[in-house]
């Protein structure tokens, strides 16, 4: 079961790029990396998805090293609204929910 | 459109009461979790299920029960025995259980008990 390990909180400016690394040194073979947004008192939303390499959609990119033992989200330009917890997951493709675990994630604070 | 539901937003309950929380899909997604949340943390998985009929202990499940009888529906109970109830519960879906499978949370529900 790969733990994953994010920093607790985070500070940025608005406008700014924002990237939080994720750590999962023990990551296996079918794990995908996946990235959830939580604002408070809602359910989590998906922000991305990746295997290896990067990945980008319309709202953030995703770094993934040739070793995958830690992944990195970037946000680009964040704003205010951007202000939320950010999860970061490993879990197996084929496998069961129960290897799913939301840690306590990365709390982003955006200011003027 | 397409959503989860959970209902209702806010529960008060006395201790020892058995309590029931809804939550429907009309996403057509087969999985369904239930999630509990406390301040300040993550969300640990209490129940999930893959199928109608069917369904999985996550890793708190003990003083919860859950049923699937319908492929939109998966309330949850929360019993007297469980130790400590009072949390934010948040209902999800997804196409497949697999971790590879975008996860679609309901609002929550936001339980006190005193």
């Amino acid at each position: 079961l790969a733990k994953t390990t994010q920093p607790i909180s985070m500070d940025s400016y608005e406008g700014q790029e924002v990237n939080i690394t994720c750590s999962h040194n023990n990551i296996a073979t079918n794990d995908y990396i996946t990235w959830y947004q939580q604002f408070p008192s809602q359910g989590p939303r998906f922000i991305i998805q990746g295997y290896k390499t990067k990945v980008t959609n319309e709202v953030a990119s995703l770094f993934i090293p040739a070793d995958r033992k830690s992944s990195t989200l970037s946000l680009p330009r964040v704003s205010l609204s951007d202000t939320a917890v950010y999860y970061c997951l490993v879990g197996d493709s084929t496998g069961t929910a129960s290897k799913l675990t939301f840690g306590t994630g990365t709390r982003l604070q955006v200011t003027l | 459109d397409g959503g989860i539901t959970q209902s209702p937003k806010y529960l008060f309950r006395k201790e020892g009461q058995n309590v029931t929380l809804s939550c429907e899909q009309n996403l057509n997604h087969d999985a369904m979790y239930w999630y509990r949340q406390d301040p300040g943390q993550g969300l640990r998985l209490i129940y999930y299920s893959q199928i109608v009929n069917d369904f999985q202990k996550g890793d708190i499940a003990e003083g919860y029960s859950v049923s699937r009888e319908k492929k939109e529906s998966f309330p949850l109970t929360v019993t007297s025995a469980q130790k400590n109830p009072t949390a934010f519960y948040l209902c999800a879906s997804s196409i497949g259980q697999a971790a590879s499978y975008e996860q679609y949370f309901g609002p929550g529900t936001r339980l006190t008990v005193t």
